[in-house]
C-alpha cells in the first residue's frame, strides 16, 4: 500500500515569504507527527495530532509556524515570514495510533521537504 | 525532560558485529524503546521496539538493562548497506501528561569492506 506521501519534495523560497508543506499519512493512521531535521543532525520534534483531538503546539519554534490537519488525514504546516534559519528538510510520519504520544507506536516516515530559504 | 546519549559515529567492517548504545536516565514508566534507521535524503525507518530484556527481529537484537537507563542495537554481521545513521527514541518525562517525542542525536554507522 502506499506510504506517507509529502509535497513538494524541494522548495526554494526567498527569505519573509510564506510556504505551505503538505503531508499525506498513511491510510488509517490516526497519529501524524511533524519533525525538523537541519543539516547533519538529529531530528527535532515539532507537532503532533492524535485523530480529530486539538493537537499539542508546543513543539513549535515560534509563532511563525502553525500546522492543521483536516478531517483527521491530509497535514499542512505553515511557514510564515520565512528566515534562512528555518532552512532544513521537514519530515512528516504517521502510525496507526499513538498512546499519548510515547513511543509505542511505529512511526512511517515519508520521503521530506527539503526547504531552502535564501 | 529526558535526554539521550549515543556516539556520534562509529566504524565497522563487513561482517562485523556492531553494538550501538543509547543512554536514557529519565526514561518514563510505561515508555518504550525504538530505534530507527535514516539513509540519506530519506526519512527514518523503524528497525526493532522494546520495553525490557531482550528484543530480537530478522533484522538486529536490543538488549535492555533493568533499569532500563541505556539500550543496546545490535546488528549481526553488517554489510555495507547497513552504512546509515541510527537513532534511539524515547518518551519525554514532561508533566501535563504529554509526552513529546525525542530522538537521539544519532550515531552515523560507516560500514567498509
Amino acid at each position: 500500500g502506499a506510504g506517507v506521501s509529502q509535497s513538494p519534495s524541494n522548495k526554494v523560497t526567498e527569505k519573509g515569504k510564506d510556504v505551505e508543506l503538505r503531508c499525506d499519512p498513511i491510510s488509517g493512521h490516526t497519529a501524524l507527527y511533524w519533525y525538523r531535521q537541519s543539516l547533519g543532525q538529529g531530528l527535532e520534534f515539532l507537532i503532533y495530532f492524535q485523530g480529530n483531538s486539538a493537537p499539542d503546539k508546543s513543539g513549535l519554534p515560534s509563532d511563525r509556524f502553525s500546522a492543521e490537519r483536516t478531517g483527521g488525514s491530509v497535514s499542512t504546516l505553515t511557514i510564515q515570514r520565512t528566515q534562512q534559519e528555518d532552512s532544513a528538510v521537514y519530515l512528516c510520519a504517521s502510525s496507526l495510533e499513538a498512546t499519548s504520544g510515547t513511543s509505542t507506536d511505529t512511526q512511517y516516515f515519508g520521503p521530506g521537504t527539503r526547504l531552502t530559504v535564501l | 525532560l529526558a535526554k539521550t546519549t549515543q556516539p556520534i559515529s562509529m566504524d565497522s567492517y563487513e561482517g562485523q558485529e556492531v553494538n550501538i548504545t543509547c543512554s536514557h536516565n529519565n526514561i518514563a514508566t510505561n515508555d518504550y524503546i525504538t530505534w530507527y534507521q535514516q539513509f540519506p535524503s530519506q526519512g527514518p525507518r523503524f528497525i526493532i521496539q522494546g520495553y525490557k530484556t531482550k528484543v530480537t527481529n530478522e533484522v538486529a537484537s536490543l538488549f535492555i538493562p533493568a533499569d532500563r537507563k541505556s539500550s543496546t542495537l545490535s546488528l549481526p554481521r553488517v554489510s555495507l548497506s547497513d552504512t546509515a545513521v541510527y537513532y534511539c527514541l524515547v518518551g519525554d518525562t514532561g508533566s501535563g501528561g504529554y509526552n513529546k517525542l525525542i530522538f537521539g542525536a544519532g550515531t552515523r554507522l560507516a560500514v567498509h569492506p
